[in-house]
């Protein structure tokens, strides 16, 4: 099984509905990401949390909110989908730990189309 | 975040060393230097950390010069598989995690 999973894989949406993506995690991290790919642009931050009561707006957050249910689930929700929201969303985490750099894990992704 | 600059794409061909340089010039003393490796469809995933000097594992060498604005990933005699997008990433615990557009290496045949 994954370490971090996502749900859903896939999800076609229509213009202005209401879409959630989960994401869980099973090693036990404090820190959680959600990014978007776009093609050529590599990936961009939208939110981070560093601990449950801890939320962080990223890189492009605007038309996106998360929620931080525990320390192993984390979702991003778009309010009101609109077409150039259509991306591949990969969600994260990092143990942050002291004395090394920080190693990020990735989950499998979701693709989600917007028409 | 220290920002990296990386080549926007590179060509080889099977069984030939691949060496992708990364810059930072503003690189922090407590930052790392990571790589993470990207197959189509699927989520980054950690090659290679190091701090300075050279650093080996099963899959690739990182060299990181004395003054560390730089860093160059190796990968020995490389697959077809290995077709992949590289990131550079330089910080340390705290910092905000963003991705650039990487190097894509296409292996050929």
């Amino acid at each position: 099984d994954a370490d971090v999973t996502q749900t859903p894989r896939n999800r076609i949406t229509k213009t202005g509905k209401r879409i959630m993506l989960e994401c869980s995690q099973t090693k036990g991290h404090d820190r959680m990401y959600w990014y978007r790919q776009d093609p050529g642009l590599g990936l961009r931050l939208i939110y981070y949390s560093f601990d449950v009561k801890d939320i962080n707006k990223g890189e492009i957050s605007d038309g996106y909110s998360v929620s931080r249910q525990a320390q192993a689930k984390f979702s991003l929700s778009l309010e009101s989908a609109i077409p150039n929201q259509t991306a591949l969303y990969f969600c994260a985490t990092s143990d942050g730990s002291d004395g090394a750099g920080n190693t990020i894990y990735f989950g499998e992704g979701s693709w989600l189309t917007v028409v | 975040l220290a920002k990296t600059t990386q080549p926007i794409s590179m060509d080889s061909y099977e069984g030939q060393e691949v060496n992708i340089t990364c810059s930072h010039n503003n690189i922090a003393t407590n930052d790392y230097i990571t790589w993470y490796q990207q197959f189509p469809s699927q989520g980054p995933r950690f090659i290679i950390q190091g701090y300075k000097t050279k650093v080996t594992n099963e899959v690739a060498s990182l060299f990181i010069p004395a003054d560390r604005k730089s860093s160059t990933l190796s990968l020995p005699r490389v697959s077809l598989s290995d077709t992949a997008v590289y990131y550079c990433l330089v910080g340390t615990n705290d910092y905000k995690l963003s991705f650039g557009a990487g190097t894509t290496v296409t292996v050929r045949a």
